[in-house]
């Protein structure tokens, strides 16, 4: 089983849907959980980290349930210039590097 | 923010040579750094963690001998391929931890490796 698992997709919506990402993941030592961006042939980009009191970015909201072990990412309102792919990634205590899903890929049409 | 380089972006080289890619924190310190490697469709995979002054720390199943890390000042860390073979060819990125930071890291803008 992969420690972060993610829904590939692609998520192909429309301009102004509202659109839903969900993550689990396995290790309960997990201590910090992020939701990056990544671009085609780009690097990934930090989106925004996630709380257990949930987070709002302007159209993006983040959520945690460290009892499920799951994190979802919302974003309202869709743009074309969202379409990237969603990566959902988990540090873990004591080890600083970063253990990331294999990504969601939205693609968002005119 | 904090940036970090890498060079070159793009590469291609033959197979059976060596390849030595540079990863620089420019405005910040970073002991730590990480070098991760991504193939096509799939997610961003820690192959070594470079602690400067000292030996890095190899995931499981990655190739020290293979994959060679020097990180011999705070701004400055490299991978060397050595033996390049075409299995190897992949997004390679570089991240940076700020010293003193906990989690919060930067990176690279990667690698493109073509192994012919």
């Amino acid at each position: 089983r992969k420690e972060v698992e993610q829904d590939p997709g692609p998520f192909n919506v429309p301009e102004g849907a509202t659109v839903a990402f969900n993550c689990t993941y396995s290790n309960s030592a997990s201590q910090s959980f992020f939701w990056y961006r990544q671009d085609c042939r780009k690097e990934p980009k930090l989106l925004m980290s996630v709380y257990s009191s949930g987070n709002e970015d302007g159209r993006f909201t983040a959520q945690l349930n460290r009892a499920s072990q799951y994190i979802s990412l919302l974003i309202r309102d869709s743009k074309l210039s969202d379409s990237a792919t969603y990566l959902c990634v988990v540090s873990y205590t004591g080890r600083r590097a970063l253990t990331f899903g294999s990504g969601t890929r939205l693609q968002v049409q005119p | 923010g904090a940036v970090v380089s890498q060079h070159p972006s793009r590469v291609i080289c033959k197979s059976g040579t060596s390849v030595k890619i540079e990863c620089r924190s420019l405005d910040f310190q970073a002991t730590t750094m990480f070098w991760y490697r991504q193939f096509p469709k799939q997610s961003l995979m820690l192959m070594a963690t470079s602690n400067e002054g000292s030996k890095a720390t190899y995931e499981q199943g990655v190739e020290k001998d293979k994959f060679l890390i020097n990180h011999a000042s705070l701004t400055l860390s490299t991978l060397t391929v050595t033996s390049a073979h075409p299995e190897d060819s992949s997004f390679y990125i570089c991240s940076a931890g700020e010293q003193g930071a906990t989690y919060e890291q930067y990176f690279g803008p990667g690698t493109r490796l073509t192994v012919t």
